[in-house]
């Protein structure tokens, strides 16, 4: 079975720039995650999909993200415009139904300078 | 008060050692537990759900204590590459799933 895909895997721009990852869950998996996790912290959730409608965007900030499932499949996270401090890895996870596990693709490391 | 707190470590144990960690929740509400695994500049691996009565894969044991609100995490003679950093999770209503900073883990020859 393949696993969750992510690109690009890295990422370097200049702040005040534009920039959007992709992602591609496990075939079927109706839910979907985005989570930021900078260097030292744990994961931390964005925005939470289940098929194309947005369950839990409480702490994506929407001034500057956007993120979008269409269809319910795959997934585009964006950030325009970048700051440094949004320097971290972009990770996208992905369940098949409540109470399992959610399987993680490989993550987008962005550098923001 | 985070929401999910962990030890961040780093615990430096030699080969063979029993090292455990603990995390808080705030959350009495909270549904499921889960413990991962995360190797450097990699993304995290669930290693092992954690239930009420309590699990054990091989030499991992993971324990939930509702009324204190922990979930604990028990490695039995430590291998080298059990070396990572040990991400425990909680999950809401709604299936929304806070993770901890995480606990370092060095395990030395």
């Amino acid at each position: 079975e393949a696993g969750v895909a992510q690109s690009p895997r890295y990422k370097i721009i200049e702040k005040r720039q534009s920039v959007a990852f992709w992602c591609n869950p496990i075939s079927g998996h109706a839910t979907l995650y985005w989570y930021q996790q900078i260097l030292g912290q744990g994961p931390k959730l964005l925005i939470q999909f289940q098929n194309n409608g947005v369950v839990d965007d409480s702490q994506l900030p929407k001034d500057r993200f956007s993120a979008e499932r269409l269809k319910g499949v795959d997934s585009t996270l964006k950030i325009q415009p970048a700051k440094l401090e949004d320097s971290a890895v972009y990770l996208c996870a992905s369940r098949p139904r409540a109470l399992e596990t959610q399987y993680f693709g490989p993550g987008t490391r962005l550098l923001v300078l | 008060r985070k929401e999910v707190e962990q030890d961040p470590g780093p615990f430096n144990v030699p080969e063979g050692a029993t090292v455990a960690f603990n995390c808080t929740y705030s959350n009495s509400a909270s549904q499921s537990f889960f413990w991962y695994r995360q190797d450097c500049r990699k993304e995290p691996k669930l290693l092992m759900s954690v239930y009420s009565s309590g699990n054990e894969d091989g030499r991992f044991t993971a324990q939930l204590n509702r009324a204190s609100q922990y979930i604990s995490l028990l490695i039995r003679d430590s291998k080298l590459s059990d070396s990572a950093t040990y991400l425990c999770a909680v999950e809401t209503g709604g299936f929304k799933t806070i993770f901890g900073a995480g606990t370092r883990l060095f395990v030395k020859a």
